[in-house]
C-alpha cells in the first residue's frame, strides 16, 4: 500500500473554474501534510502546509484536511492557466523517523 | 529561481565511474535534503543533514554517498551507480530539519547511468 496516493489525472479545468485535488494517506498518524507545484521541468515549490482538521486559506488556495478519512485536498478557485502545473502531496507520518513521503502527483492543465 | 543552486545540471556516467554531484544554498538555513525523482514514481527522501549531521539515510544503496562539509553546502558521491539509478537528482533547504516546513529546492541534477 502507498503512503500517499493522489489520482495521476490528467485534471482539466476550464479558466475561472475551481479546481479540487485530492490525496489519501495510508497511516492514521500522520501529522503534517503539505501540497507543492511543480511545473514541467522545474523543481517543486511549496504552496501550502496544514496540520489540524478543517480548511486553510491562502489567496486562491484552500487546502482541507479531514483526519477521520485521512484525506487532504487542494481547491484551487478562480483557476488560471498559469496554474497548470503537476501538484505534489506531501505527509509526515513520523517526524522522528525522518518518514516523509510524497504522492505521485496529479496534473492539473487549466484551458483558457 | 530559488537560493538553492546544484551542479552540475545534467550528468551521464558509466557504471563504472565515480562522481559527485553539488548542492549550495544561500538562504541560511540549517536542513539539507537530498531527493531522487524517477519518472512515475512519487519523490523519495534520500538523506537529511540537520546542523551538519546526517539525521536519516531512508535505507539508500551504500553507491549513494552524501557529504555535509557545512551549513551551505551538500554533496551526494557517486560510485557503481546501477542503470535504475537514472533520475533527477533534488537538492532542499529549509530553517530547520525538525518539521520539513518550508523547504526550498534547487533546479536538480539530471543523471543518467549508462
Amino acid at each position: 500500500q502507498k503512503e500517499v496516493e493522489q489520482n495521476s489525472g490528467p485534471l482539466s479545468v476550464p479558466e475561472g473554474a475551481i479546481a479540487s485535488l485530492n490525496c489519501t494517506y495510508s497511516d492514521r498518524v500522520s501529522q503534517s501534510f503539505f501540497w507543492y507545484r511543480q511545473y514541467s521541468g522545474k523543481s517543486p515549490e511549496l504552496i501550502m502546509s496544514i496540520y489540524s482538521n478543517g480548511d486553510k486559506e491562502d489567496g486562491r488556495f484552500t487546502a482541507q484536511l479531514n483526519k477521520a478519512s485521512q484525506y487532504v485536498s487542494l481547491l484551487i478557485r478562480d483557476s488560471q492557466p498559469s496554474d497548470s502545473a503537476t501538484y505534489l502531496c506531501a505527509v509526515i507520518k513520523d517526524l522522528t523517523l525522518n518518514q516523509f513521503y510524497f504522492g505521485t502527483g496529479t496534473s492539473l492543465t487549466v484551458i483558457p | 529561481e530559488t537560493g538553492v543552486t546544484q551542479t552540475p545540471r545534467h550528468l551521464v556516467m558509466g557504471m563504472t565511474n565515480k562522481k559527485s554531484l553539488k548542492c549550495e544554498q544561500h538562504l541560511g538555513h540549517n536542513a539539507m535534503y537530498w531527493y531522487k525523482q524517477s519518472a512515475k514514481k512519487p519523490l523519495e527522501l534520500m538523506f537529511v543533514y540537520s546542523l551538519e549531521e546526517r539525521v536519516e539515510n531512508n535505507s539508500v544503496p551504500s553507491r549513494f554517498s552524501p557529504e555535509c562539509p557545512n551549513s551551505s553546502h551538500l554533496f551526494l558521491h557517486l560510485h557503481t551507480l546501477q542503470p535504475e539509478d537514472s533520475a533527477l537528482y533534488l537538492c532542499a533547504s529549509s530553517q530547520d530539519g525538525t518539521t520539513y516546513n518550508e523547504q526550498f529546492f534547487g533546479p536538480g541534477t539530471r543523471l543518467t547511468v549508462l
